[in-house]
């Protein structure tokens, strides 16, 4: 059975970098069965994702962060990071690292639907 | 970007009854080549993170009880509970993965009446 676990700080000031990583146990990050993504959750409000990664290195990402918002994938660990710079109180959230199962999409495997989550971990932006 | 809306925004029901709760996409997300509409939805009980009950707008994942039903396809589907249980208290969320940026709608509080 696949298990996501986030960590990273639960505290960080205006203006710097958020920064989390989710420990993947149960399965591979170097796996072609699922792209990797995190989605985040404002306290009291709905989902949003934040953007998706493949083994491979191909991404796909929300524009709504402005550029801000970098998931990479490290193998050698099993583990998958987001970082978000230049951070205000609109990020304060619960951030969600997910498995995504691949679809088909043309001639592309693209992300789907997201079938695993971790517990989620409580970010507030505050100085 | 898709825009997913549910109806209602909340829904009490009484124990064994049918909850019923609506999503509409603002384009299709029936992907023509395969038929089949890129959509999902998830139940979130209070304190947990979501959880995939559905995915292809009418398969349900492993594990999810078959009182849960999806139905639908192009811009408007329908999430079915049948003989509500108590533990079926939850937000519920759609969610599109047709195309990008992936979409959910606001969410569904289910109530017991």
């Amino acid at each position: 059975q696949l298990h996501l676990q986030e960590s990273g700080p639960g505290l960080v000031k205006p203006s710097e970098t958020l920064s989390l990583i989710c420990t993947v146990s149960g399965g591979s990050t170097s796996s072609s069965n699922y792209y990797w993504g995190w989605i985040r959750q404002p306290p009291g409000k709905g989902l949003e994702w934040i953007g998706s990664i493949y083994y491979t290195g191909r991404s796909y990402h929300n524009p709504s962060l402005k550029g801000r918002g970098t998931i990479s994938v490290d193998t050698s660990k099993n583990q998958f990071s987001l970082k978000v710079n230049s951070v205000t109180a609109a990020d304060t959230a619960v951030y969600y690292c997910v498995t995504v199962h691949p679809v088909d999409t043309g001639m592309l495997r693209t992300p789907g639907y997201f079938q695993n989550w971790g517990q989620g971990t409580l970010v507030t932006v505050s100085s | 970007d898709i825009v997913m809306t549910q109806s209602p925004d909340s829904l009490a029901v009484s124990l064994g009854e049918r909850a019923t709760i609506n999503c509409k996409s603002s384009q299709t997300v029936l992907y023509s080549p395969n038929n089949k509409d890129y959509l999902a939805w998830y139940q979130q009980k209070p304190g947990q993170p979501p959880k995939l009950l559905m995915y292809w707008a009418s398969t349900r994942d492993f594990g999810v009880p078959d009182r849960f039903s999806g139905s639908g396809s192009g811009t408007d589907f329908t999430l079915t509970i049948n003989s509500l249980q108590a533990e079926d208290v939850a937000v519920y969320y759609c969610q599109q993965y047709y195309s990008t940026p992936f979409t959910f709608g606001q969410g569904t509080r289910l109530t017991i009446k």
